[in-house]
């Protein structure tokens, strides 16, 4: 367990819906990251935020997709009209002040 | 744009046998990361690896980095069935970016008896 939750695990929609993720790193983790994994890749980072600062995305980051962070501490990921392609695995990932990785266990999307 | 490539993709083993897993990177990193992914789960993070010349060690496993090469490896001493998994190198970015990581492909390892 390394103090990462994701929710939910498992998310099933159908194209065109619009679904949104959470993600509750532990409180020293300052910074927070998203990625996504596609079936047989590697993740790809999506965006991250320090402290409730959204610092950087990735022009994987599309306009459906919006993150947020507002307090700094829990964070949510949205995709709005959702495709087939946005079918993955999202991964956050939290960092504590001395650069320790968490990952929290993932949310797999499956849009039919 | 940074780039990271592992080989092989695909890595079938006997038991017992060793190997080695490469990971290049196309730009100059200070870190480099070595995780496991088994199906359906997270990544599970497995070494880190900080300057050049740097060697870690835990059970079967050994990761090295020469930064000059831009290159990692991965080397699997007397495989066991256990270590089937998928693994991944990643390579860190700096600055501001810290933290943000570029994942190579994935090596899929099976360890057959």
């Amino acid at each position: 367990d390394t103090g990462v939750s994701q929710n939910p695990r498992h998310k099933i929609t159908k194209r065109g819906q619009n679904v949104t993720f959470r993600c509750d790193p532990i409180s020293e983790h300052n910074r927070l990251y998203w990625y996504r994994q596609t079936l047989g890749q590697g993740p790809e980072f999506l965006t991250y935020f320090q402290n409730e600062a959204q610092l950087e995305k990735s022009r994987l980051l599309s306009d459906r997709f919006s993150a947020e962070r507002p307090k700094g501490s829990f964070s949510t990921l949205e995709i709005q009209r959702t495709e087939q392609g946005d079918s993955a695995m999202y991964l956050c990932i939290g960092l504590s002040a001395y650069n320790e990785q968490f990952f929290g266990p993932g949310t797999r999307l499956t849009v039919l | 744009e940074l780039k990271v490539e592992q080989n092989p993709l695909f890595l079938s083993m006997q038991e017992g046998k060793n190997y080695t897993i490469y990971c290049n990177y196309s730009t100059t990193s200070d870190r480099l990361y070595w995780y496991r992914q088994d199906p359906g789960k997270s990544l599970e993070s497995l070494f880190v690896l900080l300057s050049n010349g740097a060697v870690k060690q835990e059970g079967r496993l050994m990761a090295s980095l020469d930064t000059k090469a831009r290159l990692s490896t991965l080397h699997i001493t007397a495989a066991v069935h256990d270590l089937s998994a998928t693994y991944f190198c990643a390579v860190g970015a700096g600055g501001t970016s810290y933290g943000k990581l570029t994942f190579g492909q994935g090596t899929i390892l099976t360890v057959h008896p």
